[in-house]
C-alpha cells in the first residue's frame, strides 16, 4: 500500500517568509509525528498527534512553529518568519500506536521536505 | 532525560568484513529499541527492533540484541556488502512516550 507522503520535496524560501509543509500519513494510522533532521542537531522530535487527543508539542523549538492535523489524517507544519537556522529536512512519520504504555508500534517515515532558508 | 549514544563514524569497511556499530542508551523503565537506516537519497527505513530485554531483532543479515544489563543495542552483520553503505541510526521509544529519540547516526561506507 501507499506509504507516508510529504510535499513539497524541496522548498527554498527567503528569510522572514512563512512556509507550510504537508504530510499524508499511511491510511488508518492514528499517530502522526514530525521530526527535523539538521546537520547541527541530528534527528529531533518536533510534535506528535494521536487521534483526537491534544498534541504533544514538547519538541517545537519556538513559537514560530505550529502544526495541525485535520480530520485525523493530513497534517501541516507551518513555520512563520523563517530563519536560516530553520534550514533542515523535515520528516513526517505515522504509526498505528495507541497511548497505552508498552512496546511501541513501528513509525514509518516519509521521504522528507528539504527546506532551505536563504 | 532519555538519550542514545552511537559510535562516531564514518566506518569504512571492505566488502565481506564484519560490522559492529555500538549503541548505548539512557532511559527510565523499559524502552523499545530500534535501528533505522537511511540509504543515499532515500528516507528513513526501519531495519530492526526489539521491545524487551534479551530480545534479538534481525533483518537483512543484521542483528541487534537488547541488553538491559549493559543498556546496549549494538548492531552487527557478519559480512557487509557495498549495498549496505548508508547512515544507521539507533533510537529508543519509552512506553507511554511515543516520540523516538535518535542517536547521532553512523555513516557506513563499504568498498569492493
Amino acid at each position: 500500500g501507499a506509504g507516508v507522503s510529504q510535499s513539497p520535496s524541496n522548498k527554498v524560501t527567503e528569510k522572514g517568509k512563512d512556509v507550510e509543509l504537508r504530510c499524508d500519513p499511511i491510511s488508518g494510522h492514528t499517530a502522526l509525528y514530525w521530526y527535523r533532521q539538521s546537520l547541527g542537531q541530528g534527528l529531533e522530535f518536533l510534535i506528535y498527534f494521536q487521534g483526537n487527543s491534544a498534541p504533544d508539542k514538547s519538541g517545537l523549538p519556538s513559537d514560530r512553529f505550529s502544526a495541525e492535523r485535520t480530520g485525523g489524517s493530513v497534517s501541516t507544519l507551518t513555520i512563520q518568519r523563517t530563519q536560516q537556522e530553520d534550514s533542515a529536512v523535515y520528516l513526517c512519520a505515522s504509526s498505528s500506536s495507541t497511548t497505552s504504555p508498552g512496546p511501541q508500534e513501528t513509525q514509518y517515515f516519509g521521504p522528507g521536505t528539504r527546506l532551505l532558508v536563504l | 532525560g532519555d538519550s542514545v549514544t552511537q559510535m562516531e563514524g564514518p566506518v569504512t569497511l571492505s566488502e565481506e568484513a564484519f560490522l559492529t556499530i555500538n549503541c548505548t542508551y539512557t532511559a527510565t523503565g523499559y524502552p523499545s529499541l530500534f535501528w533505522y537506516v537511511q540509504y543515499p537519497g532515500e528516507g528513513l527505513q526501519l531495519l530492526l527492533k526489539a521491545t524487551k530485554a534479551d530480545d534479538k531483532g534481525s533483518n537483512k543479515g543484521f542483528e541487534a540484541t537488547y541488553r538491559k544489563e549493559t543498556t546496549s543495542f549494538h548492531l552487527e552483520k557478519g559480512s557487509v556488502q557495498v549495498s549496505d553503505s548508508a547512515v544507521y541510526f539507533c533510537a529508543l521509544a519509552r512506553g507511554g512516550y511515543n516520540k523516538l529519540i535518535f542517536g547521532a547516526g553512523t555513516r557506513l561506507a563499504v568498498h569492493p
